[in-house]
């Protein structure tokens, strides 16, 4: 069946480093995919989409890096400030299905 | 609103009672949809709605579990004979339509069964 993992739980980083999330997912058919950041207490908050039409996508400090080869998704956060610091979830949504199916987030804590 | 609304932002309820969880989405959007989120978990999707269309439902975990959209607008999720294992983060997102997301989440509801 469909599954999205995270390799790491925790991630620390120095602030003004470079942070790197990894996502791997099993459905080879998922068409979107989708990094949330979720602060304690707070809904998730949309970061960055891609679509698998896509290899890479930038915004605004986030990068997210599509391998479909190898079914690997990634969120990559330039000099990562003290505010970066939350649970992410990557997601992804089947060909054919509306609703997101997410990963068990990963921590990223940044030290000052 | 601005944003997705859900109401009450915390709900502490004996094991047997019913609760019912309100959803309030983005104006305008026509997709809604219902997840849980257990603590220190991802999220596990429970109901969609699009529009005047029928809900998926594929994801409820009972049927104690159930939910309507009154006029394409605000949802609400109830639970019947609540149990134990339903405390969680309830979370409702909406999105423009179907084919256009990214989804929006409220801030949830935590729902503790004592």
């Amino acid at each position: 069946g469909e599954s999205v993992g995270l390799h790491l739980p925790t991630l620390s980083v120095q602030e003004g480093d470079n942070s790197i999330i990894n996502c791997a997912y099993s459905n080879s058919a998922s068409d979107y995919f989708i990094w949330y950041k979720q602060e304690s207490g707070k809904g998730p908050q949309f970061i960055i989409d891609i679509r698998s039409n896509m290899d890479k996508r930038q915004g605004q400090r986030v990068t997210v890096l599509l391998n479909k080869t190898v079914k690997h998704l990634s969120l990559q956060i330039a000099a990562t400030q003290p505010g970066d610091s939350a649970v992410y979830f990557c997601a992804e949504r089947g060909t054919g299905r509306r609703a997101l199916t997410f990963g068990s987030g990963t921590r990223l804590q940044v030290q000052p | 609103g601005a944003g997705v609304s859900q109401s009450p932002s915390n709900k502490v309820t004996e094991k047997g009672k019913d609760v019912e969880l309100r959803c309030d989405p983005i104006s305008g959007h026509t997709a809604l949809y219902w997840y849980r989120q257990s603590l220190g978990q991802g999220l596990e999707f429970l109901i969609y709605f699009q529009g005047n269309s029928a809900p998926d439902k594929s994801g409820l975990p009972s049927d104690r579990f159930s939910a309507e959209r009154t006029g394409g607008s605000v949802s609400t999720l109830t639970i019947q004979r609540t149990q134990q294992e339903d405390s969680a983060v309830y979370l409702c997102a909406s999105s423009f339509d179907q084919y256009h997301q990214p989804q929006h989440f409220g801030d949830g509801t935590r729902l503790s069964i004592l």
